[in-house]
């Protein structure tokens, strides 16, 4: 059974600071995806990740994807207020057939603080 | 471009009464389409999906179900509500790289 596991589930962050928001996956997969979640609010595409070595990047959100390791990571370079936020990775388990399953992690509950 | 429409929004249910939510796509053809719950402060749970009329799959048994009547509508229905029925209910449907889009969603309380 695959499993996806974010790290940490919070995070509390002062404006101006970096962080990195982890996510391990258990099996194979070379299809991973961020969300983010603002409260009370429906789920935003943030980031595809579709091979190793992927990296894509927006304003102070950058992300990436090691197949091998089986790690994506979600990097926030000086944060700001307007990015406090639930971000979700899910992660596609099927290889070639995929109907799109994805299987997410608990999530990130990021606050950025003055 | 594409739209994804939920409704109703909100909903307050008494236990033991009938559920009807009901997601539709536009602007895409033949999508494939996923019903998810989730519970307060909690991540997401698949609960149905399918690749297209009257083609539904489940993921975890429960007292819901799921009926696609039509390419671009999903209907999740349950004859009895339970307490543990509640929680938001997202709708999505996949574009070419099975990335996920979705619904404003159904927020569901069952007094």
């Amino acid at each position: 059974e695959l499993k996806v596991e974010q790290n940490p589930l919070f995070l509390s962050m002062q404006e101006g600071k970096n962080y990195t928001i982890y996510c391990n996956y258990s099996t194979t997969s070379d299809r991973l995806y961020w969300y983010r979640q603002d409260p009370g609010k429906s789920l935003e595409s943030l980031f595809v990740l579709l091979s190793n070595g992927a990296v894509k990047q927006e304003g102070r959100l950058m992300a990436s994807l090691d197949t091998k390791a089986r790690l994506s990571t979600l990097h926030i370079t000086a944060a700001v207020h307007d990015l406090s936020a639930t971000y979700f990775c899910a992660v596609d388990p099927h290889q070639g057939g995929s109907q799109g399953n994805l299987i997410f992690g608990k999530g990130t509950k990021l606050s950025v603080k003055p | 471009s594409q739209t994804i429409h939920q409704w109703p929004a909100t909903l307050v249910q008494p236990v033991g009464s009938p559920l009807s939510l009901e997601c539709t796509v536009e602007g895409t053809s033949n999508p494939n389409l996923y019903w998810y719950r989730q519970a307060a402060g909690r991540g997401l749970q698949l609960l149905f999906y399918s690749v297209g009329i009257g083609q539904i799959s489940s993921e975890v048994p429960q007292n819901l179900s799921a009926s696609r009547p039509q390419d671009r509508q999903f209907i999740l229905s349950s004859k009895k509500l339970l307490l543990s029925d509640s929680g938001f209910y997202l709708c999505a449907w996949a574009g070419i790289s099975y990335e996920q889009y979705f619904g404003p969603g159904t927020r569901l309380t069952v007094t």
